[in-house]
Formats: structure tokens, C-alpha cells, sequence
């Protein structure tokens, strides 16, 4: 079975520091994709960053960075620069295949002014 | 267009009555997922449509639910005799079948019901 573990059920951040939150997951598949998601209070989820499991350079967008480690089955996203609006629910995601998306449990981040 | 949207918002029933939600996905998205979310907890696969085939139903989707996709456009979920345990966020997703879109899934605000 995949399986997608976020072990921190909340993390806080000072504004303008860096914070990482960790992803770990099990498959058997040998490509698939990951995501980051994020739910802010009472608004949809939506896209913060990607990355197909064949391609070794980890993906960047903006503050937001993964570091992809595909032997650990690991994927943890780095957030440089914290600013308030990155208050949020945080949600790994995994897909193979099915399409259908398989997500972690969340990690709730507060970033404090 | 807008994203995916839902509707209604929130919906409060009592136990045993039958309710439907309905998701508008992203007007050229050939996909369609739906998605249970409880308190705490990350989203949970319910089904999944491509065009107007369900091509996946999750053991989550219990012969109370069913859900359609008339015409590969909006999809609507129907959940009969509801039951407080059915009380959670409805997601409603959309992508498009593309080899450059990595499966990129766009998610709808959600309909949150409540069974009393």
C-alpha cells in the first residue's frame, strides 16, 4: 500500500526565518510525483510545488524548495523568507498511475509577525 | 474561468436525509476527483471520473454514495440516509490528461456537511 507520514502536526516560524517540514512515503512504483499543497484557513488547497520522482534536481519556486531523496523516500519542503501569509495547513501529496492523490495527515504552520 | 467551483458551501441536514453536492471543474479538465476531508485529517480519495467514466471508486464509497459526471462536465455526489459519521469536507478536483501537466489536480472550496 502507498502510504504518505507528515510527523509534525504543527510547526511555528518567526517572520523572514526558514522553516522545513518533512514528508516521508512508501511506494513500490518506480515513477510517480509529489506534491506540496497548501489550505489556508477556511480557503481552498492550492499548488505550492511539484516534483516527478525521475528527475534528480529538486524542484524550486520562489521561497518554497523541496529536497527530494529518492532512496530515503523523502520529500521536505523548505520555506526561505517565512511571511505571514504563509499561515497555512501544509499537505504532502503522492500519485502514481491511478491519478488519484494520496495525502499525508498535514502539518499546520503559524508564522508569527 | 474561475477554478473549480461547489456548491452549496455548507450544508446542514439531519440523519436519514439524502443530500447532493454539486462541482463545476475547470472548463477543458477531462478529469474529476472526489475527496472526503475530516477534521485533522488530509484529504481521503472517494472517486474519480475521466470524461464521464467512473473509472475508480474508493472502499471509502459506500453503497450510500453515488456519483455522476453527465456529459464529462459537472459531476454531483449524492449521499443517501446520511449518518453523522458522513459529516466532513466534500473536495471536488480537476486536471487535465496531459503528459506536461504532471496531473496537476486544481481543488475546488469544498462543500462542509454537517449531520445532526
Amino acid at each position: 500500500a502507498q502510504t504518505v507520514t507528515q510527523s509534525q502536526p504543527e510547526m511555528s516560524v518567526q517572520e523572514a526565518e526558514t522553516v522545513t517540514l518533512s514528508c516521508t512515503y512508501d511506494t513500490s512504483e518506480s515513477n510517480y510525483y509529489l506534491f506540496w499543497y497548501k489550505q489556508p484557513p477556511s480557503r481552498q488547497m492550492i499548488l505550492v510545488i511539484r516534483q516527478e520522482a525521475y528527475k534528480q534536481q529538486n524542484a524550486t519556486e520562489n521561497r518554497f524548495s523541496v529536497n527530494f531523496q529518492k532512496a530515503a523516500k523523502s520529500f521536505s519542503l523548505k520555506i526561505s523568507d517565512s511571511q505571514l501569509g504563509d499561515t497555512a495547513m501544509y499537505f504532502c501529496a503522492f500519485t502514481a498511475g491511478t491519478y488519484k492523490y494520496i495525502f499525508g495527515t498535514g502539518t499546520r504552520l503559524k508564522v508569527l509577525a | 474561468d474561475t477554478g473549480v467551483s461547489q456548491d452549496p458551501r455548507h450544508k446542514i441536514t439531519k440523519r436519514g436525509q439524502n443530500v447532493t453536492f454539486r462541482c463545476d471543474p475547470i472548463s477543458e479538465h477531462n478529469r474529476l476527483y472526489w475527496y472526503r476531508q475530516t477534521l485533522g485529517q488530509g484529504p481521503e480519495f472517494l472517486t474519480y471520473f475521466q470524461n464521464e467514466a467512473q473509472l475508480e471508486k474508493s472502499r471509502l464509497l459506500s453503497d450510500r454514495f453515488s456519483a455522476e459526471r453527465p456529459k464529462g462536465s459537472f459531476s454531483t455526489l449524492e449521499i443517501q440516509r446520511t449518518e453523522q459519521g458522513d459529516s466532513a469536507m466534500y473536495l471536488c478536483a480537476s486536471s487535465l490528461d496531459d503528459s506536461s501537466s504532471y496531473n496537476e489536480q486544481f481543488f475546488g472550496p469544498g462543500t462542509r456537511l454537517t449531520v445532526l
